[in-house]
Formats: C-alpha cells, sequence, structure tokens
C-alpha cells in the first residue's frame, strides 16, 4: 500500500541557514508525484513544490528544492537561506498513478514541524 | 484572484447532531477534494468529485457522512449524528481538470469541527 514517511517530528534551524526535511514514500506504481506542502499556525495548505515520477532533474522553486532519489524512494525537501516566516508544519504527499485515471488524491506524511531560530 | 474559500471556519456542536459544511472552489476548477486532519497528523483523503460527479470515496467516509457538489460548482459536507471522533480539520481542495498546470490542489482555509 502507498505510504509517506517523515520521520523527523521537529526541526531547528537558525536563520539564514539551509534546512532538509525527510521524506520516504513506498508505491508499486512506476508513475506518481510527489508534492510538498506548508502548513502554518493558520491552518491553510500552501502548495511548495512539486515533482513527478518520470522528470529527471530534480524540481527546484525559489528557495526551495526537491532532492528526488527515485531508487532509494526519497524526495526530501530543502530550504535555503530560511527566514523566520519558514516557520510552519511541513507535509510531504504523494499522488499515486496518472493523475487522470486516478483521481488526483494525496496521500500524506505525518508532518514535520520546523522552527526558524533568530 | 479568489482561492477555494470554506464556511463556517469554525463549528462547535454537540454530539448527536448534524452538521454541513460548505466549500467553493477556485471557479472553473472541476475538481473538488475533501480531506479531514486530525490534531498532530497529515491530511487524510475522504472524497472527490470531478465536476458533478462523485468519484471515490474512502473508507474513512462512513455512512454518517455525505458530500454533494450538485451543479458541479460548490460541495457541502454533512455529517449527522456526529461523535467526538469527528472532531477535526476539514480541508478542502480544488485542481483544474487536466494540463500540466492541474498537478497541484489548491487548500481552503479549512473548518475546524469541535464535538462536544
Amino acid at each position: 500500500a502507498q505510504k509517506i514517511t517523515q520521520t523527523q517530528p521537529g526541526m531547528f534551524v537558525q536563520e539564514k541557514e539551509a534546512v532538509t526535511l525527510d521524506c520516504t514514500y513506498d508505491t508499486s506504481d512506476q508513475s506518481y508525484g510527489l508534492f510538498w506542502y506548508k502548513q502554518p499556525s493558520s491552518g491553510e495548505m500552501i502548495f511548495l513544490i512539486y515533482q513527478g515520477s518520470y522528470d529527471e532533474q530534480n524540481a527546484t522553486e525559489g528557495r526551495y528544492s526537491l532532492n528526488f532519489q527515485k531508487a532509494r524512494k526519497s524526495a526530501n525537501l530543502v530550504i535555503s537561506a530560511s527566514q523566520l516566516g519558514d516557520s510552519a508544519m511541513y507535509f510531504c504527499a504523494m499522488r499515486e498513478g496518472s493523475f487522470y485515471n486516478q483521481g488526483g488524491k494525496l496521500i500524506f506524511g505525518q508532518g514535520t514541524e520546523l522552527s526558524v531560530k533568530p | 484572484d479568489t482561492g477555494v474559500s470554506q464556511d463556517p471556519r469554525h463549528k462547535i456542536t454537540k454530539r448527536g447532531q448534524n452538521v454541513t459544511f460548505r466549500c467553493d472552489p477556485i471557479s472553473e476548477h472541476n475538481r473538488l477534494y475533501w480531506y479531514r486532519q486530525t490534531l498532530g497528523q497529515g491530511p487524510e483523503f475522504l472524497t472527490y468529485f470531478q465536476n458533478e460527479a462523485q468519484l471515490e470515496k474512502s473508507r474513512l467516509l462512513s455512512d454518517r457522512f455525505s458530500a454533494e457538489r450538485p451543479k458541479g460548482s460548490f460541495s457541502t459536507l454533512e455529517i449527522q449524528r456526529t461523535e467526538q471522533g469527528d472532531s477535526a480539520m476539514y480541508l478542502c481542495a480544488s485542481s483544474p481538470g487536466g494540463g500540466p498546470s492541474s498537478r497541484e490542489q489548491y487548500f481552503g482555509p479549512g473548518t475546524r469541527l469541535t464535538v462536544t
């Protein structure tokens, strides 16, 4: 069965430093998508970055990059130059199969709470 | 640019009462999803619609839960005979129906339900 594992319940990082949030996944599908969402204390889920299983290059979006290691089934999020506003819960999620054929529902991990220290 | 909206933002109800939540997706998004998030956990998929058709329901969606999207625009999620275990944040998300821009889901602010 498909599963997302985030093993870091909480992480601390100094402002302006980089931080890596871990995510491993389990799926038997060849086609899937991996996402990272940020959830501040307000509760809204904010999309950060996406990686498709067939994408050959690691995804990047501004200060966010996704370290995709397909053979190890890992999709770690790297945040460079951390800011105080990055303090939030971060969720890794997977969409199994083709978006068109299988609806696109997301399976989420349990999240990592990131705290950025000034 | 109007995002996904949900109403109400908070709901406190007594056990055994019925509650209904509303979600308005981004206009022209034909896919709409409901998730439930309990404290300290990631969101869990409940159900999704393609236009007005409900195409998938999770086993989490017991008989007390019903969701509709009658005209393919807004959606409602009703919980009958609420139980304390229903206390959670209910999140709605929408996405366009096709094309590479449809990869991500756009989430609303959620409705926090407390059953006393």
